[in-house]
């Protein structure tokens, strides 16, 4: 079944305390990327990789790390997680045709107290 | 810089009327797609429907249409005979030199 699988699902702790939210994905798709989504601002891009060893910011790097060391994965990487980096993170990959759409994970509840 | 405004934070319809949902965007890009993804309340997105700007004609897909209009950049998505389970947050996306960008949703209740 083509599905990307994003862990933990729910994550509740605190300020300073690094954090890794792995997603990986069966459907050999080149992009990849993370997303956080808060009420009244929709998904929010937060890093992108078209490919292996290729990443790029989006609109709200700051406080994230990534890496894209194969194909299938695509780890996000808190290394000092902040209160205000509470959110719903999501994971994406698609093809790079443009009319493939993006498939996504299930989302990552993260609560940094 | 590309953009996606999505002007109504939140619509109510009647069940089994139309309703539509406004998506404005954004690009200097000739080449580009527009989605919309579904978002009900257990939290998952759904993609509903594709559009690419070379297009001839809008996209549908079951109750979903999506209105088109490339002058004035617009991707408005409408669904007929609404339903009960309508009911979710559905955003509107852009694709474009293998990036997406999202616009922030829009929250719709369907009424019974």
């Amino acid at each position: 079944e083509a599905q990307v699988t994003q862990n933990p699902r729910y994550l509740i702790t605190v300020t300073g305390k690094k954090l890794t939210v792995t997603c990986s994905q069966n459907m050999n798709h080149e992009y990849m990327s993370w997303y956080r989504q808060d009420p009244g601002l929709g998904l929010r891009q937060i890093y992108y990789s078209m490919n292996v060893e290729v990443t790029d910011k989006g609109d709200v790097p700051e406080g994230y790390k990534v890496s894209r060391k194969e194909k299938r994965n695509f780890p996000l990487i808190l290394e000092s997680p902040s209160p205000n980096q509470t959110s719903l993170y999501f994971c994406a990959s698609s093809d790079r045709v443009r009319a493939q759409p993006q498939h996504f994970g299930d989302g990552t509840r993260l609560s940094i107290l | 810089a590309q953009k996606i405004t999505q002007t109504q934070p939140g619509m109510f319809v009647q069940e089994k009327e139309a309703v539509t949902l406004d998506c404005t965007y954004d690009t200097s890009d000739p080449s580009y797609g527009l989605f919309w993804y579904k978002q009900p309340s257990s939290g998952e997105m759904i993609f509903l429907i594709y559009q690419g700007s070379y297009d001839q004609q809008n996209a549908t897909e079951g109750r979903y249409s999506l209105n088109f209009q490339k002058a004035r950049k617009s991707a408005n998505l409408v669904i007929s005979a609404s339903q009960l389970g309508d009911s979710a947050m559905y955003f509107c996306a852009m694709k474009y030199n293998n990036d997406m960008r999202f616009g922030a949703g829009t929250r719709l209740t369907v009424k019974p």
